[in-house]
């Protein structure tokens, strides 16, 4: 079965500090990656995904990601981050093998201080 | 909003007791899918349902059971209830079974057992 891990659990930054947020997957096939954030209060949305093609996957509110195969790797990364990036983030997997379900990462949790 | 609703919102309950969360996924959605977070365990999938049908099974305990019912609304029953099962259970809709649709996630339901 896969699993993903997410390096670090809490993140504390300044805003316009840069941001990288490690995700690495166990799963030797073919996958299907994802971010999803939490906004206090909120209900998970999708931040990016990456199916094939291009290894550097732009998404919404500024924030991109790329997988790196040989590393099992899927990082997050946004170059200056702001107040309201303030959220929990979570990386998942989904192994390409028939079943859409997703495998998430225990999330890290972003403090963003203005 | 993700157009998911889920209901109650919270429930707190006692040890050995039963409860039912609700889901009602975004319009037009068939497959349905069950989350539980917990700060030990993070995001976990329990259960899918695809139109009706059980599609796919993940850590679900056997005291916990789903289903979806014709109007595609899916309730899970959770019982005998412990007080490791405190969590968050979210519910997550998407169109079709298919890691390349997006799994839209409702605001969930606060589960407390004392």
């Amino acid at each position: 079965a896969q699993s993903v891990s997410q390096h670090n659990h809490h993140v504390i930054l300044s805003e316009a500090a840069s941001l990288e947020l490690g995700c690495n997957y166990s799963y030797g096939g073919t996958v299907n990656l994802f971010w999803y954030v939490q906004y206090p209060g909120q209900h998970l949305q999708l931040l990016l995904k990456y199916f094939s093609g291009d290894p550097l996957v732009k998404g919404i509110k500024g924030f991109e990601a790329e997988f790196i195969k040989s590393k099992f790797s899927f990082n997050l990364r946004k170059p200056s981050v702001q107040w309201s990036d303030t959220a929990e983030y979570f990386c998942a997997v989904n192994a390409d093998s028939g079943y859409s379900t997703l495998t998430f990462g225990k999330g890290t949790m972003l403090l963003v201080s203005p | 909003d993700s157009g998911v609703t889920q209901t109650p919102k919270h429930l707190i309950t006692a040890t050995g007791q039963r409860v039912t969360l609700r889901c009602s996924p975004r319009s037009g959605d068939l497959s349905v899918y069950w989350y539980q977070q917990s700060l030990d365990q993070g995001l976990q999938f329990l259960i899918q349902y695809y139109n009706g049908e059980e599609r796919a099974k993940g850590n679900i305990l056997e005291r916990f059971s789903a289903q979806q019912f014709p109007d595609l609304h899916s309730e899970l029953n959770l019982s005998s209830l412990e007080l490791g099962d405190s969590a968050l259970y979210f519910c997550a809709s998407s169109l079709r079974d298919s890691s390349y649709n997006e799994q839209f996630f409702g605001p969930g339901t606060r589960l407390t057992v004392l």
